[in-house]
């Protein structure tokens, strides 16, 4: 079955530089989350997307944006990188009108040197 | 606001023993309850799930009841393996389609 997708899966970059990551989520899937996971940290809720319109927001820093697109894709934009920015980024999908789990991608792993 | 708190790690186990990861949350109303695990340089994978209270989740011989009474997911499994070694995390969603919030994550290390 078709999994949720991230790219790239592994990204360095350097300070003050910005970082575009990509989500595919699951086909049919309408709901898309991104989440931080620092090293040894649990993950932390960024932000949220149904139907292309930001539906929920978290710890996300003004310095980052994302948007859904119409293929319901979902990019996350990271502009003036700080050394605290690396960490794993996820992106989940699912579906809003059902109450089941997120599904949840494989992760980029962003290193800022 | 809504919150999951499990105990910490790591946990050390021989191969075959009894293993208990205490998992509580706090929340309005009737959330859905998780319990993902991610293995070394690897995404989150979903283990089990409960919608409801006193559902039991199973899966891959761990299991986790939903205690609404205690509001209490803890994980269980009877007889470990090494392959089991891995961080599990507990989650919420308070309600459909709302983020998942997780724990802090608990380290288990399994030898054989």
């Amino acid at each position: 079955a078709a999994g949720v997708i991230q790219s790239p899966r592994h990204l360095i970059k350097e300070k003050r530089e910005t970082a575009t990551l990509k989500c595919y989520p699951i086909p049919r899937h309408d709901t898309v989350y991104w989440y931080q996971q620092g090293p040894g940290q649990d993950p932390q809720f960024l932000i949220s997307f149904y139907e292309k319109m930001q539906s929920d927001k978290g710890s996300i820093p003004d310095r980052f944006s994302a948007q859904q697109f119409s293929d319901y894709h979902s990019e996350l934009n990271m502009s003036s990188l700080e050394l605290g920015d690396s960490a794993l980024y996820f992106c989940a999908s699912s579906l809003v009108a059902a109450p089941t789990e997120a599904f949840f991608g494989q992760g980029t792993r962003l290193t800022v040197v | 606001g809504n919150s999951v708190t499990q105990m910490e790690g790591p946990v050390t186990l021989s191969e075959e023993a009894f293993l208990t990861i205490n998992c509580t949350y706090t929340a309005t109303g009737y959330p859905s309850l998780f319990w993902y695990v991610q293995y070394p340089g690897e995404g989150l994978q979903l283990l089990l799930k409960a919608t409801k209270a006193d559902d039991k989740g199973s899966n891959k011989g761990f299991e986790a009841t939903y205690r609404k009474e205690t509001t209490s997911f803890h994980l269980e499994k009877g007889s470990v393996q090494v392959s089991d070694s891995a961080v599990y995390f507990c989650a919420l969603r308070g309600q459909a389609g709302t983020a998942l919030i997780f724990g802090k994550g608990t380290t288990l290390s399994v030898s054989s």
